[in-house]
């Protein structure tokens, strides 16, 4: 099962900032904080990752809280083709196996 | 670089057929992962596999379904025996190395008539 929280829809207006909410109160001490999206019926698409300091690429911004036990994703200026669903996945760094478990994500709509 | 390649993009079979379904990782990558996408349904792990060696495979269900990864040649997901319910969307991931981000590939849909 997932192990996060997010809400089941969103919309935001293109060219504003989009915040993606993700609760993960049970993460521990070696689990990474992973962020995919998935455009409609295309693969999943990798978008950014953190342990606990805030991270940032060509893609969005990552927020973790001081306690690890949530985080924001944010797309700095929306375009439509943003509409997608953002999947949060806390992920071990070690162990046995390498999976994502994909819970049901936030379906974030970009208005124009 | 080209990226994850996945074939055929579309795949009609009959109930009681064969399905497979392949994979070509990126250049460079060793590790690959399928995972099933049912209709309407959240992304689900089946299985996780280096060249010639499967790592994880409890995602996959117990019968008719199989994969591998070759020392040549691509990933093969297996499904023999196709059932209705096997009518999903199949994506392959692939990754240099161990909990590297993995990238998709565009997928494959199965249909089963």
């Amino acid at each position: 099962d997932a192990k996060t929280t997010q809400p089941t829809s969103m919309d935001c207006a293109e060219g504003r900032a989009a915040n993606l909410p993700c609760n993960h109160s049970t993460i521990s001490g070696n689990e990474y904080v992973y962020w995919y999206r998935q455009i409609h019926s295309q693969g999943p698409q990798y978008i950014i990752h953190g342990l606990k300091n805030n991270e940032t690429n060509e893609m969005a911004s990552l927020i973790i809280t001081e306690d690890r036990k949530s985080s924001t994703l944010i797309l700095p200026h929306a375009t439509l083709r943003d509409t997608a669903v953002y999947y949060c996945i806390v992920r071990p760094l070690g162990g046995a196996t390498n999976k994502l478990i994909f819970g049901t994500g936030t379906l974030l709509a970009v208005q124009p | 670089n080209a990226g994850v390649m996945q074939n055929p993009r579309h795949l009609v079979r009959r109930r009681g057929q064969e399905a497979r379904l392949r994979c070509s990782p990126m250049k460079g990558h060793s590790h690959v992962y399928w995972y099933r996408q049912l209709p309407e349904e959240g992304l689900k792990f089946m299985v996780y596999l280096q060249k010639e060696n499967i790592i994880d495979e409890s995602g996959m269900p117990k019968e008719r379904f199989s994969a591998e990864f070759p020392k040549e040649g691509p990933s093969i997901l297996r499904i023999q025996q196709v059932v209705r319910g096997d009518s999903a969307a199949y994506f392959c991931a692939s990754s240099p190395l161990d909990y590297n981000e993995q990238f998709f590939g565009p997928g494959t849909r199965l249909t089963v008539l």
